[in-house]
């Protein structure tokens, strides 16, 4: 079945610095893919959708600036926490959609802790 | 503007037990999906059902079941027989703007041996 793998699994980072957070698709090409957040015991809301070679769309509040994403492939997309303060402590989550089938599949979901 | 209620912030039942998990949403599409994902303590989201909204039909899935019913907006999951595996918080989401998904709170449940 349609995988994805999101890399990295759980990250500690220091208060300032940039992490980035890698989305891929392993057996099927995606055109679009979706980035969450989730707080602890909340739901998963939608931060932005990326579409491959053209420019994100960002949920009304998500700051562009701070979450930077690139979808340079058919089967990569990222998500860049700039600056990152305590308060981006969150777990995230992508999801690609199929080009072909248009089903979606999501990743496994990033850790992120900031210090 | 779309909504995904899942009133049921927790459950816990005793194994064999079945258990209903309520979803009702809103929405002004004519067209739209509605799916359910589980979400293991390790956070990824497991895939569990589809529906469009011209397909009412109930499923069974082994002991899973989904009724899904237009009148009240409601797309409820039953399990039966349950297992301490089942043990996970569970979402309900609406599908609805071509892409857009919209995921409700999320209900956990506790299945004890």
């Amino acid at each position: 079945g349609a995988v994805v793998s999101q890399h990295p699994s759980w990250v500690i980072c220091k208060s300032g610095t940039s992490v980035k957070i890698e989305c891929r698709s392993l057996d099927f090409q995606a055109t679009t893919m979706f980035w969450y957040r989730q707080f602890p015991k909340q739901s998963l809301m939608l931060m932005a959708t990326s579409n491959e070679g053209s420019k994100a769309t960002y949920e009304q509040g998500v700051e562009k600036d701070k979450f930077l994403i690139n979808h340079a492939s058919l089967t990569l997309s990222t998500l860049t926490v700039t600056s990152a303060h305590p308060e981006d402590s969150s777990f995230y989550i992508c999801s690609a959609r199929d080009r072909e089938s248009y089903g979606y599949t999501f990743g496994s979901g990033t850790r992120l802790t900031v210090v | 503007a779309q909504k995904v209620t899942q009133a049921q912030t927790e459950i816990s039942v005793v194994e064999k037990e079945d258990v209903t998990l309520d979803c009702v949403y809103e929405t002004r599409d004519t067209t739209y999906y509605l799916f359910w994902y589980k979400q293991p303590p390790s956070g990824e989201l497991v895939f569990l059902i589809r529906r469009n909204s011209f397909d009412e039909q109930n499923e069974i899935s082994g002991r899973y079941s989904w009724n899904f019913q237009k009148s009240t907006s409601s797309f409820n999951f039953t399990i039966t027989a349950s297992q301490v595996v089942d043990s996970a918080v569970y979402f309900c989401a609406l599908k609805y703007n071509f892409n857009k998904f919209y995921f409700g709170s999320g209900t956990k449940l506790n299945v004890k041996p």
